[in-house]
C-alpha cells in the first residue's frame, strides 16, 4: 500500500448526476494532485494543491470541482459529465510541491459515465 | 512539450530475461522518474535519477540518463512473471515547476 486511499474504486454515473471522488493520504504530504488517466494517452494531470491551496489548474472543465479541506483530503466533485470523461482518476501526493518531488498514488476510482 | 515517449509500446518476454524500456523527452530537466502501474491500479514510483547522474541501480532495475541525448533506458534484469505490468517514464522541470509530464509508457508481459 501506498498510504493513499481512494473511494470509491469504480463509480458508475449518469450525465445528469452529481458524485464527488475522495482521497485521503496517511503519508503527512503537504501536496496533493489529480490526475485523469484515459486509454491510450498519457497521464494528464488536473489540479494541484499545495497546503490546502489550489496552486494549478490545468485548463479542467468546470464540470470537475476540485476541493481540498486539508492537507490529508482531496475531493473532485463531478457534476454533468459527458461520456467521454470516462477514464480512471488517479490521486497522488508529495511530500511539497517541490520541482519532481516523489509522488505516491491511489489505486485510483475508474469513473464510466453513461 | 517535455513529454516522455516511451519505446517500445510493447514488449513480451520469457522469465530470466532482460527488459529495456527507453524514454525520450523534449527539453532540459531537473529530474527523470520511472514508475510501475499494474492493470488498472494506482503508479507506483521505482527509481528517480538526477539531470547530474548518468546510472542508478535498484535491485534488479538499472536506469541510465544521456542529457546529451535527452533519453533515458530501464533495465529490469531476470525479469518475473510479476514484473508484467506498464512501466512509464516522468520528466520533472524547473518550468514545470511540481507537475511530473509522463509518457505514455511501455506495457511489459512476462510470461513463465
Amino acid at each position: 500500500e501506498t498510504g493513499v486511499t481512494q473511494t470509491p474504486r469504480h463509480l458508475v454515473m449518469g450525465m445528469t448526476n452529481k458524485k464527488s471522488l475522495k482521497c485521503e493520504q496517511h503519508l503527512g504530504h503537504n501536496a496533493m494532485y489529480w490526475y485523469k488517466q484515459s486509454a491510450k494517452k498519457p497521464l494528464e494531470l488536473m489540479f494541484v494543491y499545495n497546503f490546502k491551496e489550489q496552486t494549478e489548474n490545468n485548463s479542467v472543465p468546470s464540470r470537475f470541482s476540485p476541493e481540498c479541506p486539508n492537507s490529508s483530503h482531496l475531493f473532485l466533485h463531478l457534476h454533468t459529465l459527458q461520456p467521454e470523461d470516462s477514464a480512471l482518476y488517479l490521486c497522488a501526493s508529495s511530500r511539497d510541491r517541490g520541482v519532481g518531488n516523489e509522488q505516491f498514488f491511489g489505486p485510483g476510482t475508474r469513473l464510466t459515465v453513461l | 512539450s517535455q513529454q516522455g515517449e516511451e519505446d517500445p509500446q510493447a514488449l513480451s518476454i520469457q522469465e530470466g530475461e532482460n527488459a529495456t524500456m527507453n524514454c525520450s523527452y523534449k527539453t532540459s530537466i531537473n529530474n527523470l522518474q520511472w514508475y510501475r502501474q499494474n492493470s488498472g491500479r494506482g503508479l507506483v514510483h521505482l527509481i528517480l535519477i538526477r539531470s547530474n547522474e548518468r546510472e542508478k541501480h535498484s535491485g534488479r532495475l538499472r536506469v541510465t540518463l544521456d542529457t546529451s541525448k535527452k533519453s533515458s533506458s530501464l533495465l529490469i534484469t531476470a525479469s518475473r512473471a510479476a514484473d508484467t505490468a506498464s512501466y512509464f517514464c516522468a520528466t520533472a522541470s524547473n518550468q514545470a515547476g511540481t507537475a511530473l509530464i509522463f509518457g505514455k509508457g511501455t506495457t511489459l508481459s512476462v510470461s513463465s
